[in-house]
């Protein structure tokens, strides 16, 4: 099943801002909307926003998600060290009846 | 607070079977579509299959169509992946998880699931 296109990696320096993006087609981003996840080495993921932009309870606004088209972005400001791990992006694909996840971006800060 | 935890993971040789259960203490299990989501070994996140809050409707990603199968027990609050004929790229770590196709809200820790002779 084919998935969503995510870049491999990112890297930004401490406290700039970060973009990463998530391409899919009519059937999945540009119908449903995507969520982004993230996860860190060695733990389950966490949920940072779903349908576009809604942040779940306890994520910092400084993660906030858009949507233009088929493609989906999370921008990340003021980048801490924190914030280095994997990012993926997920989406309902209404062709397909499955979910679809991203290929995941390592985001790296400097 | 919400907490998800799997077990029933392990090693199975290839063509065996495994059923990993995902237990929910914390929350209203009944009122979640549940999922369950695989990471093999250095690789990315994989959604598996996805049950509806009354067990009416349920999907699959085409590898392992005929072959697992999703169910719940809501009076028990678990959740279920009964996997059949396993092969070696089912090895990963299995994670049961809140939600579906919307966003997947709260994540057990994960049970690994190794398929090798």
């Amino acid at each position: 099943q084919a998935g969503l296109t995510q870049p491999p990696s990112v890297s930004k320096a401490l406290r700039q801002t970060a973009t990463l993006t998530c391409t899919g087609n009519s059937n999945n981003v540009g119908n449903q909307g995507a969520a982004w996840l993230q996860q860190h080495q060695g733990h389950p993921p966490k949920l940072l926003s779903y349908r576009n932009n809604n942040r779940p309870s306890g994520i910092s606004e400084r993660f906030s998600a858009s949507r233009s088209g088929n493609t989906a972005s999370l921008t990340i400001t003021g980048l801490q060290p924190e914030d280095e791990a994997d990012y993926y992006c997920s989406a309902w694909d209404s062709s397909l009846s499955a979910v679809v996840f991203g290929g995941g971006t390592k985001l790296t800060v400097l | 607070e919400v907490q998800l935890v799997e077990s029933g993971g392990g090693l199975v040789q290839p063509g065996g079977s495994l059923r990993l259960s995902c237990a929910d203490s914390g929350f209203t299990f009944s009122t979640y579509w549940m999922s369950w989501v695989r990471q093999a070994p250095g690789k990315g996140l994989e959604w598996v299959a996805m049950v509806k809050q009354d067990g009416s409707e349920k999907y699959y990603v085409d590898s392992v169509k005929g072959r697992f199968t999703i169910s719940r027990d809501n009076a028990k609050n678990s959740l279920y992946l009964q996997m059949n004929s396993l092969r070696a790229e089912d090895t990963a770590v299995y994670y049961c998880a809140t939600g579906g196709g919307s966003g997947m809200g709260y994540w057990g820790p994960g049970t690994l699931v190794t398929v090798s002779s």
